[in-house]
């Protein structure tokens, strides 16, 4: 089966400007997640979709992120104004539905560096 | 709060030696525990999955082990290689209950000499 699929693989922007990263889930995985890796740092989640609903976004900065998920399938992750702290590794996984015994799988991410 | 400690951040050894990786968490009550690897500018790669009712589980070289009650595992590499270098993520998920997100700790990075 083809695997999570993510857009761009890399971006640089200035800071205060906005950008936007892609995901297209393994087809007929229900529950997106979206996590950010900061250099040196584990993947913390910022959001989980179950189809186009919303799941967990206690920790998505929202005065600057926002995300959705159109019609339950590919996803967009949006942050606006950009700052420094925000370089990163956006990383979208997928899973069959939501729930511990469902297996996750991860897309390559896209690499962020604000400057 | 759930955390995820590994150690060590980094380690270095020479190709054929087995190792050792380690993983505590804080709070026992967890479902089950994934060992992932990450090549760089790669995503994660699940190697290992642990109920939190079972003890180990092997998959190749490698050996993952769990005791929850002290809120440990290790990941055990034999006969290591130089294709085994990555970072190395050790992630618990929550009790049922919960919602399915994994929590990670920061990795060890591995790095096998030829």
């Amino acid at each position: 089966e083809a695997g999570v699929a993510q857009s761009p693989r890399y971006k640089i922007i200035e800071k205060r400007q906005s950008v936007a990263f892609w995901c297209n889930p393994i087809s007929g995985h229900a529950t997106l997640y979206w996590y950010q890796q900061i250099l040196g740092q584990g993947p913390k989640l910022l959001i989980q979709f179950q189809n186009n609903g919303v799941v967990d976004d206690s920790q998505l900065p929202k005065d600057r992120f926002s995300a959705e998920r159109l019609k339950g399938v590919d996803s967009t992750l949006k942050i606006q104004p950009a700052k420094l702290e925000d370089s990163a590794v956006y990383l979208c996984a997928s899973s069959l539905a939501s729930g511990p015994n469902y297996g996750y799988t991860f897309g390559s991410g896209t690499r962020l560096t604000v400057v | 709060k759930q955390e995820v400690t590994q150690i060590p951040a980094a380690l270095s050894v020479p190709e054929g030696e087995n190792l050792v990786l380690n993983c505590s968490f804080t709070d026992s009550a967890i479902y089950n525990l994934q060992w992932f690897r990450q090549d760089p500018g790669k995503g994660l790669t699940s190697l290992l999955l642990i109920q939190s009712s079972q003890r180990e589980q092997t998959s190749g070289r490698l050996n993952a082990s769990l005791d929850k009650s002290s809120g440990r595992s290790t990941l055990y590499i034999a006969a290591s290689q130089p294709g085994d270098s990555a970072t190395y993520l050790c992630a618990v998920r929550r009790a049922p209950g919960s919602q399915g997100n994994l929590i990670f700790g920061k990795g060890t990075k591995l790095s096998v000499k030829p």
